[in-house]
């Protein structure tokens, strides 16, 4: 049991639409961060957010934005959705100490 | 180059094999490194914390090389639970900003 829960777990939508996906994690673990994940391909960062500031970004464009809220759960956004963007999206929370990352179990986006 | 690198695989070993992973790193600031198991279609998990001294878990031994910038992940006495993917992750942030990478991820599947 990491504490880090995601929704949805699965949603499609279509190219030009846009998307929200969620994130809450237990009391404590003020840093999130968010990564996409293409079939066959290793995790990439988006971006991390700490204490509610993105604090770090991936090579991501801008229609990729976040916010992180005072209660530490968090959302990603996605605006005019590319089939590209279909992946599974993970966030994580890291243990400031060891840097081990909790992950949550996913958001699967297929985008049409 | 990329920051993290590991050989895709597939590897493809029969039940009690011996089989090592490879990984490399570019950033020498890098400070804390890891294997994580990945299911097929599930969330990264993880493996173990890889050290300099070395360390052991049952069939499971990691290392790092930090003058070489490499860390080796190797498994004995393969079982068929072992068939995932195992991705190399190195962390090179602190507190509450954590820049993790991933590797692209190195897929076992041990054959009975």
């Amino acid at each position: 049991e990491t504490g880090v829960t995601q929704s949805p777990t699965h949603l499609i939508k279509t190219r030009g639409q846009q998307v929200t996906l969620r994130c809450s994690s237990q009391s404590g673990h003020n840093t999130v961060s968010w990564y996409q994940q293409a079939l066959g391909q290793g995790p990439q960062f988006i971006f991390q957010y700490y204490r509610e500031e993105e604090n770090g970004r991936g090579n991501f464009p801008p229609r990729f934005s976040g916010l992180q809220f005072p209660n530490y759960s968090s959302e990603l956004n996605v605006n005019a959705l590319e089939l590209d963007d279909s992946a599974l999206y993970l966030c994580a929370t890291p243990d400031r100490f060891t840097g081990e990352l909790f992950f949550g179990e996913g958001s699967r986006l297929t985008v049409l | 180059r990329k920051e993290v690198e590991q050989d895709p695989g597939p590897f493809n070993v029969p039940e009690g094999a011996t089989v090592a992973f490879n990984c490399t790193y570019s950033n020498s600031a890098s400070q804390s490194f890891f294997w994580y198991r990945q299911d097929c279609r599930k969330e990264p998990k993880l493996l173990m914390s890889v050290y300099s001294s070395g360390n052991e878990d049952g069939r499971f031994t990691a290392q790092l090389n930090r003058a070489s910038q490499y860390i080796s992940l190797l498994i004995r006495d393969s079982k068929l639970s072992d068939s995932a993917t195992y991705l190399c992750v190195v962390n090179k942030g602190t507190g509450g900003y954590q820049k993790v990478t991933f590797g692209t991820g190195t897929k076992l599947q041990v054959i009975p």
